[in-house]
């Protein structure tokens, strides 16, 4: 069965502080890995993308990196600030187009 | 350039009735994937569509159905509503050359059913 997982399911750090949020996954066959960041009530805003072919991703103070073979994938956030307080989701699409997500990490930096 | 755009962003309904949302997915998009997203179980997909073609359907009853227009505009009903179905739903649009590429969100609807 496919399963996503993200441990912890709940994190709060300092600000200042670098942090990692895990993504864990069953099948090892994707087509790729997406982190998302959704604030309270709110739709889904897209993090990074990384395709199956990839190793990792960055934008700004964000990097992701992905292990296809071990089925996992992290998030690292550089310098944490209060705005990044919110629940972080990733969602893997299988090769047998399946999307499923992870339950989710929320994140509450401590100002 | 507009983003996606869900319709209503509130409903309250009864059990027993049905409901339709609505959601326009960002200009060139041909990609609508539908979402559940529940407390206690998280985001469940739904259903993709893709050019008017359901293209992928996740573990939902027959309760739950969508459709595609040729605008790439997407609705997706819910008929004999549970209480169960209270959730914020939620649509994604995509532009996919390949499977599987970025996707973007909606605010989504809550729906209340009470």
């Amino acid at each position: 069965k496919q399963e996503v997982t993200q441990i912890p399911a709940a994190l709060s750090v300092p600000e200042g502080e670098n942090l990692v949020l895990n993504c864990s996954f069953t099948d090892s066959a994707i087509y790729n890995l997406q982190w998302f960041r959704q604030d309270p009530g709110k739709g889904l805003t897209s993090l990074l993308l990384i395709q199956s072919s990839q190793r990792e991703q960055t934008s700004g103070r964000l990097n992701a990196s992905l292990d296809k073979s071990s089925g996992r994938s992290t998030l690292y956030i550089a310098a944490s600030q209060p705005g990044d307080s919110a629940t972080y989701l990733c969602a893997v699409r299988f090769r047998d187009d399946k999307i499923i997500f992870g339950k989710g990490t929320r994140l509450h930096i401590l100002p | 350039k507009a983003g996606v755009t869900q319709t209503p962003r509130y409903l309250i309904k009864t059990r027993g009735q049905q409901v339709t949302l609505s959601c326009s997915p960002i200009s060139g998009h041909r990609s609508v994937s539908w979402y559940q997203q529940t407390p206690g179980q998280g985001l469940q997909f739904l259903f993709e569509y893709f050019s008017e073609t359901q293209r992928n359907k996740g573990n939902f009853p027959g309760r739950f159905s969508g459709r595609q227009f040729s605008n790439s505009r997407s609705e997706m009903n819910v008929s004999t509503l549970e209480l169960g179905d209270s959730a914020l739903y939620l649509c994604a649009s995509s532009s996919p050359a390949s499977p599987g590429t970025e996707a973007f969100f909606g605010q989504g609807t809550r729906l209340t059913v009470v």
